[in-house]
Formats: C-alpha cells, structure tokens, sequence
C-alpha cells in the first residue's frame, strides 16, 4: 500500500524542541522530493518546507527559516522536520507530503494523514 | 509573491461556478499554478497541475486556466455536485526564491 505516515507530534512547552517523523512505504521513495505542510485548525495550508530527492536542495518557508531543519534518509525511507524554539503559532496539524518531481518545485500528489503538534505552557 | 482567493463561493447543484486566485508582488504566469481540493475532514487531494492539466482520475468537470490580464489563476467546475462541497486551495511559487506559496482557500458550498 502506498502511504506516508508522520509521528512524533505532541504537546510542548514553548521555546522546546519536537522531532516530527514521516515513514513512506509503497513507492520508491528516492525517486521523489518530499515536503512538509501544516493546517492550523480551521485555517488554510501552509507550507514549511521542501527537500529534494537526493537533499541536495532544500527550501523552508519564513516564518520557520532558522528554527525548522528538513532531513531525509532514503534507506531508511523516512522524512523528518527537527522543530526547534516553538511557539504557540506553530500549533497546527503537520503533514509529511510526496512531490511527483525529484525537485521540490512540482506538485504534490500524496499527503499523510498528519500528526497534531500542539505548543502551549 | 502572494496568492489572493475569495474567502468563499456558493453555487447551486448543476450549476458552474468559477474559483480566483489573484497573484501580487510577480507575475501569476511565472510559475505553474496547482489547484488542491480538500473536502471536510480529510487531507487535500491534486485536481489541476502546471495551470491547466487534470491530474489522473479528476473529472473533466475541473479545469484550470489563466488570465494575465488580471494576474489570475481560475478553477471551474461545472455540473456542481454536493460532493463537491470543499476547501479549494491555489498553490505556486515564489519568484525569487525555491518556496511554495499557497493561496488562503476559498470555501465552496454547493446549495
């Protein structure tokens, strides 16, 4: 079955750190780039972030440049975000999303079903 | 660069109804423009990628166009379905850097 998979997400104090996790399976996960996309509940799509097939170009959205960090690992075919310095505005469902390019400047044709990061004392 | 979408749209079933995208700060034809659906509940889905071509398995009921002469991106569905009930998001990127920029979705109701 082809799907993406997050985890990782959870309650944190502001100014923490979380590690968000997304394990692909059913489709030859090196051939693709992969992004990162949040939805705050009842607000719109927001992207963070953006790596290409062989991480040799990444890409991150402003209100995260600095404080997020994209990696993957193609053996081990997961995707991660390394969230550091959170604050209460990075609240928000957070989904691991497949590109149809090796570039991240395509189209995303798969999402996760998200993990829930929640940033509040 | 931004992309603009009314907030929300409302169309009969049967009907036709046209969703906008106004790009500021670039040019709306710079870049691929995709449309996503994202129904109630559930995670977003393509509809239309590189501004006019259905990606597998859409209806031809969904199809995208441009106008440069307003700076827009359009999604027109026609034959409406109560199915078709959705959050629409417009999505392209930026001109000068490697970033996405989805627009802020436009909620259709289908009445």
């Amino acid at each position: 079955e082809v799907q993406l998979v997050e985890s990782g997400g959870g309650l944190v104090q502001p100014g923490r750190s979380l590690r968000l996790s997304c394990a692909a399976s059913g489709f030859k996960f090196d051939d693709y780039a992969m992004h990162w996309v949040r939805q705050a509940p009842g607000k719109g799509l927001e992207w963070l972030s953006g790596i290409s097939w062989n991480s040799y170009s990444l890409g991150y959205a402003d209100s995260v440049k600095g404080r997020f960090t994209i990696s993957r690992d193609n053996a081990r075919k997961s995707l991660f975000l390394q969230m550091d310095n959170l604050r209460a505005e990075d609240t928000a469902f957070y989904y691991c999303a497949k590109d149809i390019l090796r570039g991240f400047l395509g189209t995303i044709d798969m999402w996760g079903q998200g993990t829930m990061v929640s940033v509040s004392s | 660069f931004m992309l603009t979408q009314p907030h929300s749209v409302s169309e009969s079933p049967g009907k036709t109804v046209t969703i906008s995208c106004t790009g500021s700060g670039g040019d709306i034809d710079h870049n691929f423009i995709q449309w996503y659906q994202q129904r109630p509940g559930s995670v977003p889905t393509i509809l239309i990628y590189e501004e006019n071509q259905r990606f597998s398995g859409v209806p031809d009921r969904f199809s995208g166009s441009i106008d440069t002469s307003s700076n827009s991106a359009f999604l027109t569905i026609s034959g409406l379905k109560t199915e078709d009930e959705a959050d629409y998001y417009c999505q392209s990127y930026d001109n000068v850097d490697p970033v996405w920029v989805f627009g802020g979705g436009t909620k259709l109701t289908v009445l």
